[in-house]
């Protein structure tokens, strides 16, 4: 069965820089989420998004900005990266409809350096 | 707000030994429970889904309760093996807004 599929894998960046993680949820599925690891962390409720609109808002950055695509897909972008933003950055992937409608499936995480 | 706690931080035990991770919730109004494995930098596998009107799921070696009056959950590991050490989260979706929240979880080392 199709997963959720994140990408890149991993990616280093210096300070300041810019980064952009892409999320593609599983087919049909409606709604995407992020979430954030920190070393040690327990995963962070960033932002998620419901037929292409915002649907809730966690404790995501003012530096963070994310959308959802017309084919569902998700980009988180991270710009003026500071060295705390160093961390596992999940998507997770629902739908509303359904048997098991609204549970979570989480990709295998894009890891963020930054130098 | 949602807040999960998970006791113990940590725990040791011996191969073969069953044991029990606990997990708790301070707001009752939950959509469903997952529990998932996670191992060191890796992604986060789920293991157990309950939702907010099942008391238990089981597969394998695991079972996990959930008691959301109290809010509550437990996941019973059976006989542990080795290669069971890993990171375990508790996380519950809240009624209405589905993302989750997560504990901080329980660190296993199985020892052989």
């Amino acid at each position: 069965a199709a997963g959720v599929i994140q990408s890149p894998r991993h990616l280093i960046k210096e300070k300041r820089e810019t980064a952009t993680l892409k999320c593609y949820p599983i087919p049909r599925h409606d709604t995407v989420y992020w979430y954030q690891q920190g070393p040690g962390q327990d995963p962070q409720f960033l932002i998620s998004f419901y037929e292409k609109m915002q649907s809730d808002k966690g404790s995501i950055p003012d530096r963070f900005s994310a959308q959802q695509f017309s084919d569902y897909h998700s980009e988180l972008n991270m710009s003026s990266l500071e060295l705390g933003d160093s961390a596992l950055y999940f998507c997770a992937s629902s739908s509303s409809q359904g048997t098991g409608a609204n549970v979570l499936t989480f990709g295998a995480g894009s890891r963020l350096t930054v130098l | 707000k949602q807040e999960v706690t998970q006791i113990p931080a940590a725990l040791s035990v011996p191969e073969g030994e069953n044991l029990v991770l606990n997990c708790s919730f301070t707001d009752s109004a939950i959509y469903n429970l997952q529990w998932f494995r996670q191992d060191p930098g890796k992604g986060l596998t789920s293991l157990l889904l309950i939702q907010s009107s099942q008391r238990e799921q089981t597969s394998g070696r695991l079972n996990a309760s959930l008691d959301k009056s109290s809010g509550r959950s437990t996941l019973y590991i059976a006989a542990s093996q080795p290669g069971d050490s890993a990171t375990y989260l508790c996380a519950v979706s809240g009624a209405g807004s589905y993302q989750l929240t997560f504990g901080k979880g329980t660190k296993l080392s199985v020892i052989p």
